[in-house]
């Protein structure tokens, strides 16, 4: 079955350091999300991004955070200057089309340090 | 704006015991989709089910079967003879849908499940 694959699984980074997790979606989805889960919280929406660019995003997802699309196969997520409070599983989700269901990604765990 | 509450933070039962997660939900909307994620210890997400607004009909899968009904905005999903591998933390979600954008989920705060033996 296809998967959503994340890298990497777990990362540790200095607070003020840019990150940049890294999804790779299933080939013939269209739709392309990240969300993150604080530790023992729920799953919030960070931003939906549709034909290169950013179509929905959230309060959470400021000037820090940036998504981008480099290749036909890639998903990033980029912190520039990440907080503590950055810290946080990390979840891409791809879908098909618009009103079909996700396929989320086994997460990367963030710590900041 | 959409908001989903799953009152019960924690619930603990013994093993084959039957045990109903409760989610209730609140939407502007008259088209939306209601959905049921599983968390294991490891921590991916893993999708249980997807309900359409427009679909009320009861579903049966396995030791799991959820019951929606519109008319008190509720999703519950009711594990039958529970065993210790239904431990983890279920989420239930909703999510509108958005012209080109794609369907944004909302999620509850989750229900963490202790099956012990």
């Amino acid at each position: 079955e296809p998967e959503v694959t994340q890298t990497p699984s777990h990362q540790v980074t200095q607070m003020g350091q840019e990150v940049i997790l890294r999804c790779v979606p299933i080939s013939n989805h269209l739709y392309f999300y990240w969300y993150r889960q604080i530790l023992g919280q729920k799953v919030e929406f960070l931003v939906s991004f549709y034909n290169n660019e950013i179509s929905e995003k959230s309060e959470i997802f400021d000037d820090q955070f940036s998504v981008e699309r480099p290749d036909g196969s890639n998903f990033t997520l980029k912190i520039r200057s990440t907080k503590l409070e950055d810290s946080a599983m990390y979840f891409c989700a791809s879908s098909r089309t618009g009103d079909y269901g996700y396929t989320f990604g086994s997460g990367t765990r963030l710590t900041v340090v | 704006a959409q908001k989903v509450t799953q009152a019960q933070t924690e619930i603990s039962v013994v093993e084959k015991e039957d045990v109903t997660l409760d989610c209730v939900y609140e939407t502007r909307d008259t088209t939306y989709y209601l959905f049921w994620y599983k968390q294991p210890p490891s921590g991916e997400l893993v999708f249980l089910i997807r309900r359409n607004s427009f679909d009320e009909q009861n579903e049966i899968s396995g030791r799991y079967s959820w019951n929606f009904q519109k008319s008190t905005s509720s999703f519950n999903f009711t594990i039958t003879a529970s065993q210790v591998v239904d431990s983890a933390v279920y989420f239930c979600a909703l999510s509108e849908v958005y012209n080109n954008a794609g369907n944004m989920l909302t999620f509850g705060g989750g229900t963490r499940l202790m099956v012990k033996p």
